[in-house]
């Protein structure tokens, strides 16, 4: 099964700027997952968008997905330093329906 | 309603020792999913059981094992313990067995001495 990779691995800002991530895969999907995981804790479930929707918000979350270039975004706007977190793409690969969690993307949010 | 929870939050363990972790998943839930999560990694997927019935096996050796009670909490055992095995073990729950939300316990922290 493949791994998603996000882009940036690390990501460090100031409060109030917007944040961007990105995350790629190789393979069709049905739909993609991003999770925010705050030091080293349990993971927390943002956004789940479908392979046939292009974008979805969430407070100050959007996510887009772009099957043509197999790539996905998580834009955070107005970040906080309660952002601080890691952030992973997931989603199910190989034919099977377990998410594949990527890497990751460390971002800092400096208050 | 509670969250997933997970015990024990912390574990030390020598090489070559057995270890059971547990979770619980949230009210209502029949999937239950098991993650080994390496320091700067992204969480691997190690089990899935739906309905008490294992659904799904991740690239780890048969020295792990996992099974699913009749209330869909689950165990995950791990044995003849290597320093690798050290690592943040994450739990999650799912209504369904595809296509859903996981909803993640806190984890169990085991270091192998």
């Amino acid at each position: 099964s493949q791994q998603g990779e996000e882009d940036p691995q690390a990501l460090s800002i100031q409060e109030g700027e917007n944040a961007t991530m990105n995350c790629s895969y190789k393979t069709s999907i049905n739909n993609l997952q991003w999770y925010r995981q705050n030091s080293g804790r349990g993971l927390v479930h943002l956004i789940l968008i479908r392979s046939n929707e292009r974008e979805k918000h969430s407070g100050r979350l959007r996510v887009t997905l772009d099957t043509s270039k197999k790539s996905s975004s998580l834009l955070i706007t107005a970040s906080r330093a309660a952002d601080t977190a890691s952030y992973f793409c997931a989603f199910p690969s190989g034919g099977s329906y377990i998410p594949t969690f990527g890497r990751g993307t460390s971002l800092i949010v400096h208050p | 309603d509670a969250g997933v929870t997970q015990s024990p939050t912390h574990l030390i363990k020598t090489r070559g020792q057995q270890v059971t972790l547990r979770c619980s998943p949230i009210s209502g839930h029949k999937s239950v999913s098991w993650y080994q999560q390496v320091l700067g990694q992204g969480p691997q997927f190690i089990f899935q059981y739906y309905e008490k019935e294992e659904r799904g096996r991740g690239n780890f050796p048969d020295r792990f094992s996992a099974r699913q009670f009749p209330n869909y909490s689950s165990e995950l055992n791990v044995n003849a313990l290597l320093l690798g095995d050290s690592a943040l073990y994450l739990c999650a729950s799912s209504f369904k067995d595809r296509g859903n939300e996981q909803f993640f316990g806190p984890g169990t922290r085991l270091t192998v001495l």
